[in-house]
């Protein structure tokens, strides 16, 4: 069986600083990909970026970039020089192939950013 | 265009009733899914179908039934409606090969009276 854990239920961060998410996750497949979602006050699920478990190299999408440690099977976000709009419920995923397709995922982390 | 379309937005109704959520995908994807999103912001996956056939049922009461009437479409009706149904349902499409990510509706408030 699968399962994401995000150990932070709630975290604050002032606007302009950097924040890191914590994602550990558990899979015995090989072949697997890995999700961060936003889901902002509007409900709409928003992704923040992916990372395929071949890629050695960690995914970078302009201010959110993950550390990828697969033997540790961790899966962080950081973003970078927070902005309001950033504020929202932030949830890891884990999707792996050749078994049931379906996306598992963390019970989320909700990120303040404070003004 | 909306990619992935989910309507009604709010559905409040008593207890007992029966009611449907249709969704809708304009983005060819072959697969699509239900999940249910809980008071504490749990999501979990209820149904998932591929090219109309029904590949994940995860121990859903049989209240819950999906239906696909083509692989565009993914609507869920529930029948006999209890207090405890009382969540936000996603419907999602994705594309089956390459494991891509999976795009959300913008999700349905259920909520039993």
């Amino acid at each position: 069986a699968q399962t994401v854990t995000q150990s932070q239920p709630e975290m604050s961060v002032q606007e302009a600083e950097t924040v890191t998410l914590s994602c550990t996750y558990d899979t015995s497949e090989n072949n697997y990909y890995l999700f961060w979602y936003k889901q902002p006050p509007s409900r709409q699920m928003i992704l923040v970026i992916r990372q395929e478990a071949y890629k050695q190299q960690n995914a970078t999408e302009n201010r959110f970039s993950v550390n990828f440690q697969k033997a540790a099977k961790s899966f962080s976000l950081k973003i970078s020089d927070s902005q309001l709009g950033d504020t929202a419920m932030y949830f890891c995923a884990l999707l792996t192939e050749g078994g049931s397709e379906k996306l598992v995922f963390g019970k989320g982390t909700k990120l303040t950013v404070n003004p | 265009d909306t990619a992935v379309s989910q309507t009604p937005k709010y559905l409040v109704t008593q207890m007992g009733n029966d009611k449907s959520i249709k969704c809708e995908q304009n983005l060819g994807h072959d697969t699509m899914y239900w999940y249910k999103q809980d008071s504490k912001k749990f999501l979990k996956i209820m149904f998932s179908y591929n090219n109309k056939e029904l590949i994940i049922n995860e121990t859903v009461p049989n209240r819950f039934s999906p239906k696909s009437p083509d692989k565009a479409h993914l609507n869920l009706h529930i029948n006999s409606l209890e207090l405890g149904d009382s969540a936000v349902y996603f419907c999602a499409s994705s594309q089956r090969s390459g494991a891509t990510e999976a795009f959300f509706g913008q999700g349905t408030r259920l909520t039993v009276v």
